[in-house]
């Protein structure tokens, strides 16, 4: 069992927008603003999509956005393109002693 | 440009020791702030964060996995290596090493990943 919950699954269809979740705790996502996202196509390494809970590194589209209430961090990505399609990780910081935490991924399917 | 690349045993048997040698160019480990990290993921499964060396030999370890896991680095020779011990099947994965920004904590940069399946 991932330390961050995420849905499984997502679709959309092409043009519109969906939004991911990924829920932690006080002692994770919830205190610190150092949430990552990534999105990994199949047999392909993980790409950083999103940094400090809402950065986009350059050279990723503006289509992917992050925020984050409480304990739970969003990505959310508009205008759904058919190369969307891939699975998505939520990470975050989460204190010296565990340090790392990983989300249990959602796939995205594009309709 | 920077880049990582993972190498060692494709298969290992139980109980023995897996040895993974991460390669890497384009920045150094010894610039404040830099860490490697490894991760790995099981065929169909999620990611799990197993380890992280930082650039003034900070190492931090998975806790469910910390009994296992020793993590170090080669400045000079670009390298980071991670051992695990007792290997067991349930540890079949991909493993990955990755950059990591440790002053905002990401892994913007990853190698291409190296598939360890553990079977007698």
């Amino acid at each position: 069992q991932s330390a961050l919950t995420q849905p499984a699954s997502v679709s959309g269809s092409p043009g519109q927008s969906i939004t991911i979740s990924c829920t932690g705790t006080s002692s994770d996502v919830g205190s610190y603003n150092l949430v990552s996202w990534y999105q990994q196509h199949p047999g392909k390494a993980p790409k950083l999509m999103i940094y400090e809970g809402s950065k986009r590194p350059s050279g990723v589209s503006n289509r992917f956005s992050g925020s984050k209430s409480g304990n739970t961090a969003s990505l959310t990505i508009s205008g759904l393109q058919a190369e969307d399609e891939a699975d998505y990780y939520c990470c975050s910081y989460a204190g010296s002693s565990t340090n790392v935490v990983f989300g249990g991924g959602t796939k995205l399917t594009v309709l | 440009q920077i880049t990582l690349k993972e190498s060692g045993p494709t298969l290992v048997k139980p109980t023995q020791t897996l040895t993974l040698t991460c390669t890497f160019s384009g920045f150094s480990l010894s610039t404040s702030g830099v860490g490697v990290g490894w991760i790995r993921q099981p065929p169909g499964k999620a990611l799990e964060w197993l380890a992280l060396i930082y650039w003034n030999d900070d190492k931090r370890y998975s806790p469910s996995l910390k009994s296992r896991l020793t993590i170090t680095k080669d400045t000079s020779k670009n390298q980071v290596v991670l051992t695990m011990t007792n290997m067991d099947p349930v540890d079949t994965a991909t493993y990955y090493c990755a950059h990591h920004n440790g002053r905002t904590f990401y892994f913007d940069y990853w190698g291409q990943g190296t598939l360890v399946t553990v079977s007698s």
